[in-house]
């Protein structure tokens, strides 16, 4: 099945913000509002941070917002903290086999 | 809010099989759809199937179809996930996950299989 492409890496300083893209086709990220975005920190598992496209969790800070036009959702952070530093998976439900496919992963850094 | 605890650190000789558990906190175990995810060291996430907890229904994908199977025991709350004919590829840490709002909303802390002669 096909993947979703992210970026390898994006940066940013303390109290910017950063979009991290994440393009897949018409059979998934376009075709259906069933994005989500994944924090990873280092020998963590994943942690949800954005769901349906752009709905946060309870917990997860109004400084993450999530949007999608076309074909390529998008991730963006404000405000820019040191903990924020982690990977970032993007995930949209894709009729291809009637499955989950997920980006390779951004790492962000936070300089 | 539920939690997922998962059985620890596997190693395992090449042709061998894993198997991994999966217990969910809490008394709604019955009304999830469990997947277990694949992480191979740096590379992505990777969804290998899922079960409805309540039904006991599976589905696989294609990638580890004939390999992998998931159970499940409703008493003990549990998921589990069996991967056969490991091979050296299939060293990564793996996940199991609820769906909920059309996303893996709660993760376990996965557990890490190496296989290794």
């Amino acid at each position: 099945q096909s993947a979703l492409t992210q970026p390898r890496s994006v940066s940013g300083s303390p109290g910017q913000s950063v979009t991290i893209s994440c393009t897949g086709s018409s059979s998934d990220v376009g075709g259906y509002n069933f994005v989500s975005w994944y924090q990873q920190h280092p020998g963590k598992a994943p942690k949800l941070m954005i769901y349906g496209v752009t709905k946060r969790p309870s917990g997860v800070p109004d400084r993450f917002s999530g949007s999608k036009s076309g074909n390529t959702a998008s991730l963006t952070i404000s405000g820019l903290q040191a903990e924020d530093e982690a990977d970032y998976y993007c995930c949209s439900y894709a009729d291809t086999y009637t499955s989950w496919v997920f980006g390779g992963g951004t790492k962000l850094t936070v300089l | 809010q539920v939690q997922l605890v998962q059985s620890g650190a596997e190693v395992k000789k090449p042709g061998a099989s894993v198997k991994v558990s999966c217990k969910a906190s809490g008394d709604t175990f019955s009304s999830y759809v469990m997947y277990w995810v694949r992480q191979a060291p740096g590379q992505r996430l990777e969804w290998m199937g899922w079960i409805n907890a309540g039904k006991g229904n599976t589905k696989y994908s294609q990638k580890f179809q004939g390999r992998v199977t998931i159970t499940r025991d409703t008493s003990a709350s549990t998921a589990y996930m069996e991967l056969s004919s490991l091979t050296p590829e299939d060293t990564a840490v793996f996940y199991c996950a609820i769906l909920r709002r059309e996303a893996f909303d709660i993760w376990g802390q996965g557990t890490l299989v190496t296989v290794s002669s």
